[in-house]
């Protein structure tokens, strides 16, 4: 069973920040926190991976409370072809990458 | 294009073929993987191969059967397979002790 839960859909218009919390009650002391985009009929991609704190690149920030028992990804103003599904996971390099249902991100014009 | 490639891209078969899916990736990882994803359904882990060795066999049933020759290469071969078994079958790579997972474009399968 996936270890995480994050909300099943959202929506947003573009130019809009977008905020998807992932929660991870059981997170071990060894496993890391990745997301992945997912388009329709593609493979999942990887968008961000962090540890504890704050967790930046050229597509989205990654924010993880001291507890890490939870964490939210951001993406600063998404664009139509941000519409995809996007994964939140808990895994280190000993245990399985399982994914879970993924949230649904939908974007407006 | 993310280094792992995967082929065919889509596939129709019979109930009572013989097929293979292959999947290559130049990334020098030491770890593959397959998974299925059925329509609007999450992915699901099939199998794991650590330098060459399959370390998880996620009770996959024996009509599929996978193969690693090497770290590079990794197959699924498929024998009188069910309509309930047509999905997207995903490729995917990584390091043992790097969790970043690359994945390549899936393949279709149709089974009639």
């Amino acid at each position: 069973l996936a270890k995480t839960t994050q909300p099943i859909s959202m929506d947003s218009y573009e130019g809009q920040e977008v905020n998807i919390t992932c929660s991870h009650n059981n997170i071990a002391t060894n496993d890391y926190i990745t997301w992945y985009q997912q388009f329709p009929s593609q493979g999942p991609r990887f968008i961000i991976q962090g540890y504890k704190t704050k967790v930046t690149n050229e597509v989205a920030s990654l924010f993880i409370p001291a507890d890490r028992k939870s964490s939210t990804l951001s993406l600063p103003r998404v664009s139509l072809s941000d519409t995809a599904v996007y994964y939140c996971l808990v895994y280190s390099s000993a245990s399985k990458i399982i994914f879970g249902s993924g949230t649904r991100l939908s974007i407006r014009p | 294009e993310t280094g792992v490639t995967q082929t065919p891209r889509h596939l129709v078969m019979g109930m009572t073929n013989k097929k293979s899916l292959k999947c290559e990736q130049h990334l020098g990882h030491n770890a593959m993987y397959w998974y299925k994803q059925s329509a609007k359904k999450p992915l699901e882990l099939m199998f794991v191969y650590n330098f060459k060795e399959q370390t998880e066999n996620n009770s996959v049933p024996s009509r599929f059967s996978p193969e690693c020759p090497n770290s590079s290469h990794l197959f699924l071969h498929l024998h009188t397979l069910q309509p309930e078994d047509s999905a997207l079958y995903l490729c995917a790579s990584s390091q043992v002790t790097n969790t970043e997972a690359f994945f390549g474009q899936g393949t279709r399968l149709t089974v009639v």
